[in-house]
């Protein structure tokens, strides 16, 4: 079965700095992989995915997430935060089987607070 | 519609009262999601639709809950005799079908049970 760990719960980084958010998963096959945002009373928006191919994949808000096989990883990272970065995110794992889009299992989350 | 649509947004309701949870997904979205968010807990996978194969009812915590969709779009979320481990927000998605696709979520229903 799928399953996806964030093990930081809360991080909390100053605005200019670089951030690093973990994400393992478990899956017996290539994953599907997404990234993620939820800002304060907004719903989730997708920041980036990995389907196949390159394993540095860019998102929006000049965030990037690299593909570890070997690590099982895929953490995101931006090189400068911003105050307005400052959200919920979530690392999700899906399977596509049988010609179809199974559901995704999600992580539960990494809270991130910017210091000014 | 432009984006997944959810009502109502906020739902306060007593303990053992049965609530519905309404979802209309995006236009020509095949596949609908639900999912549970509570808080420290992440999303919790509740149920999937796909066109007309059987839903995976797998992540359903109980015999309480349960979903239809009719006509392939708008989807309902029952939960019967509510509980106070109930509260929670409920989310949908939807995507398109025919593969790994990116889910585009509603905004949320806020339950309360007292």
């Amino acid at each position: 079965a799928q399953s996806v760990t964030q093990p930081d719960i809360h991080i909390t980084v100053s605005e200019g700095a670089s951030l690093e958010l973990r994400c393992n998963y478990s899956y017996g096959a290539t994953p599907y992989l997404f990234w993620y945002v939820q800002s304060p009373g907004q719903g989730l928006q997708l920041l980036l995915k990995y389907f196949s191919g390159d394993t540095l994949v860019q998102g929006i808000k000049g965030f990037e997430a690299e593909f570890k096989r070997s690590q099982s990883s895929f953490n995101l990272r931006k090189p400068s935060v911003h105050w307005s970065d400052a959200a919920e995110y979530f690392c999700a794992v899906g399977a596509f089987t049988g010609g179809s889009q199974g559901n995704l299992i999600f992580g539960k989350g990494t809270k991130l607070s910017v210091k000014p | 519609g432009a984006g997944v649509s959810q009502s109502p947004s906020n739902k306060v309701t007593e303990k053992g009262k049965d609530v519905e949870l309404r979802c209309d997904p995006i236009s020509g979205h095949t596949a609908l999601y639900w999912y549970r968010q509570s808080l420290g807990q992440g999303l919790e996978f509740l149920i999937y639709f796909q066109g007309n194969s059987a839903p995976d009812k797998s992540g359903l915590p109980s015999d309480r809950f349960s979903a239809e969709r009719t006509g392939g779009s708008v989807s309902t979320l029952t939960i019967q005799r509510t509980q106070q481990e109930d509260s929670a927000v409920y989310l949908c998605a939807s995507s398109l079908a025919g593969g790994a696709n990116v889910l585009t979520f509603g905004a949320g229903s806020r339950l309360t049970v007292l």
